[in-house]
């Protein structure tokens, strides 16, 4: 069966130090791979998403970007974060191709920055 | 750009009792998706749907996925205490990225 995992589940952060979430997934191969935010307990915003090694794009300008070194394995980072970076950041997969391409989510992780 | 009306935002609900929540869109979407989210955890898939007219169940949860392709309710039969939570729809219009379009979500609370 395939997992999802992301981490650190919490997380303050100063403004203006760089931010690292990772995130993998087991038990697939060549999987979508997906960061969504949320606020608030509210509203799922794509913020990235990946169809393949390296090959990243993004859904909203931000101070984040995304980085996929290897198939199973999703990076968000910050050089510098904003206070407006808090959140509750979700991981997410899906298969390659198929019938309705079902997106599971990881555990999240929060953001706080102080 | 695709929006996805979720409605009612809240709910506030005896246990016992059964709850209806419905997204509405004006496009047309190939699947639906209905997933529960608890405090500082991610969204859970509950029910997937592939096929317009297509009724599922889990458990007391029935979806259904709109004639039209346009909307979707999900239904949860005799509520109890651990269905609080916030349900939110999802639509995919397509594409093999699979990129999902989300309702604002429905929290809902029931009181034992």
């Amino acid at each position: 069966s395939q997992t999802i995992h992301q981490w650190p589940a919490t997380l303050v952060q100063p403004v203006g130090s760089p931010l690292s979430l990772e995130c993998t997934v087991e038990g697939t191969s060549n999987p979508n791979l997906y960061w969504y935010r949320q606020a608030a307990g509210r509203g799922l915003q794509l913020l990235f998403y990946s169809v393949g090694i390296g090959q990243i794009s993004s859904e909203v300008p931000q101070n984040l970007s995304a980085s996929r070194p290897q198939d199973r394995q999703f990076i968000l980072s910050s050089k510098k974060l904003l206070l407006s970076d808090s959140g509750f950041y979700l991981c997410a997969w899906s298969r390659d191709s198929g019938l309705g391409n079902t997106i599971y989510f990881g555990e999240g992780s929060w953001l706080t920055v102080v | 750009g695709q929006q996805l009306n979720q409605s009612p935002q809240s709910m506030f609900i005896q246990e016992g009792e059964d709850v209806s929540m419905n997204c509405t869109s004006s496009s047309i979407f190939n699947t639906w998706l209905w997933y529960k989210q608890e405090p500082g955890e991610g969204p859970v898939l509950l029910i997937a749907l592939y096929k317009a007219g297509e009724l599922t169940s889990n458990g007391r949860l029935t979806a259904q996925f709109g004639i039209t392709r346009k909307d979707s309710f999900l239904n949860i039969s005799a509520s109890i205490p651990s269905d609080v939570g916030i349900y939110f729809c999802a639509g995919q219009i397509g594409g093999s990225q699979g990129n999902l379009i989300f309702g604002k979500g429905t929290k809902l609370s029931v009181k034992p």
